[in-house]
C-alpha cells in the first residue's frame, strides 16, 4: 500500500537559516510520482514539484532544492536562506502509475519562519 | 495559468442542512477531484470524477455525493449535514487521464456545521 510520512509536525526557524523538509514514501510500483506542495495561509495548495522514480538527480530551484533518494524511499526538500514567506504548511504526495487516480498526502509540514 | 475557483471561502450552516459546494476549472481538464483536510491528516479524497457524469469514489465518501454534469463544474454535495463534515474543502483538476498528472488546486472552502 502506499503511504507518505512527514514526520516534522511543525518546524521553526529564524530567517535566513536553511531547513529541511523530510519526506519518507512507501510503494510497491516501480513506477511512480512524487510531489510537493506549499500551501500558504491563504489556502491555496500551490504546485512546487513533481518528479518521477527514474529520475534521481536532484533538482534546485532558486532557494529551493530536492533531494530524491530512492534507497531510502525518501524525498527531502530544502530551503535555503529562508524567508519570512516561505512560512506555510508543506505538503510531500505520492501517485502510482497503477494507482488509479489515487493521490496520496502526507499530514503535512507546518514551517514558521521568524523575522 | 490553470485556474481553479470555489465558490464560497467561508461557509457556515446548521445540521441537518443540504449543502453544495461548487468548483470550476477553466483549463479544460479531463478529471476532477474533492478532498477534505483535516489537521494531523492531510489532505484525504472523497470523491474524484475523469469524465463529465463520471465519478468515483476515494477514501471517505460517505455522507457526501457529487455532480459532474459539464466538464469544468464539479460540485460536492453534503446531503444531511453533520457536525463531523466541518472542515476544510479543497478542489483540485488534473490534465488528463494520467493518475500521476499534477493536481491544481482551488483556494479551498471552510465549511462550519453548527
Amino acid at each position: 500500500a502506499q503511504k507518505v510520512t512527514q514526520a516534522q509536525t511543525e518546524i521553526s526557524v529564524v530567517e535566513k537559516e536553511d531547513v529541511t523538509l523530510d519526506c519518507v514514501y512507501e510503494t510497491r510500483d516501480t513506477t511512480y510520482y512524487l510531489f510537493w506542495y506549499k500551501q500558504p495561509p491563504s489556502g491555496e495548495l500551490v504546485f512546487l514539484i513533481r518528479r518521477n522514480s527514474f529520475d534521481e538527480q536532484n533538482e534546485i530551484s532558486g532557494r529551493y532544492s530536492w533531494n530524491f533518494q530512492k534507497s531510502t524511499s525518501s524525498f527531502n526538500f530544502t530551503i535555503t536562506a529562508s524567508q519570512v514567506v516561505d512560512s506555510a504548511v508543506y505538503f510531500c504526495a505520492l501517485s502510482e502509475y497503477t494507482g488509479g487516480f489515487k493521490t496520496i498526502f502526507g499530514a503535512g509540514t507546518r514551517l514558521f519562519v521568524k523575522a | 495559468d490553470v485556474k481553479v475557483t470555489q465558490s464560497s471561502r467561508y461557509l457556515v450552516k446548521r445540521t441537518g442542512e443540504k449543502v453544495f459546494l461548487e468548483c470550476v476549472q477553466d483549463m479544460d481538464h479531463e478529471n476532477m477531484f474533492w478532498y477534505r483536510q483535516d489537521p494531523g491528516l492531510g489532505l484525504r479524497l472523497i470523491y474524484f470524477s475523469y469524465d463529465v457524469k463520471m465519478k468515483e469514489k476515494g477514501d471517505i465518501p460517505e455522507g457526501y455525493s457529487v455532480s459532474r454534469e459539464k466538464k469544468e463544474r464539479f460540485s460536492l454535495i453534503l446531503e444531511s449535514a453533520s457536525t463531523n463534515q466541518t472542515s476544510m474543502y479543497l478542489c483540485a483538476s488534473s490534465r488528463s487521464g494520467i493518475s500521476t498528472d499534477t493536481q491544481y488546486f482551488g483556494p479551498g472552502t471552510r465549511l462550519t456545521v453548527l
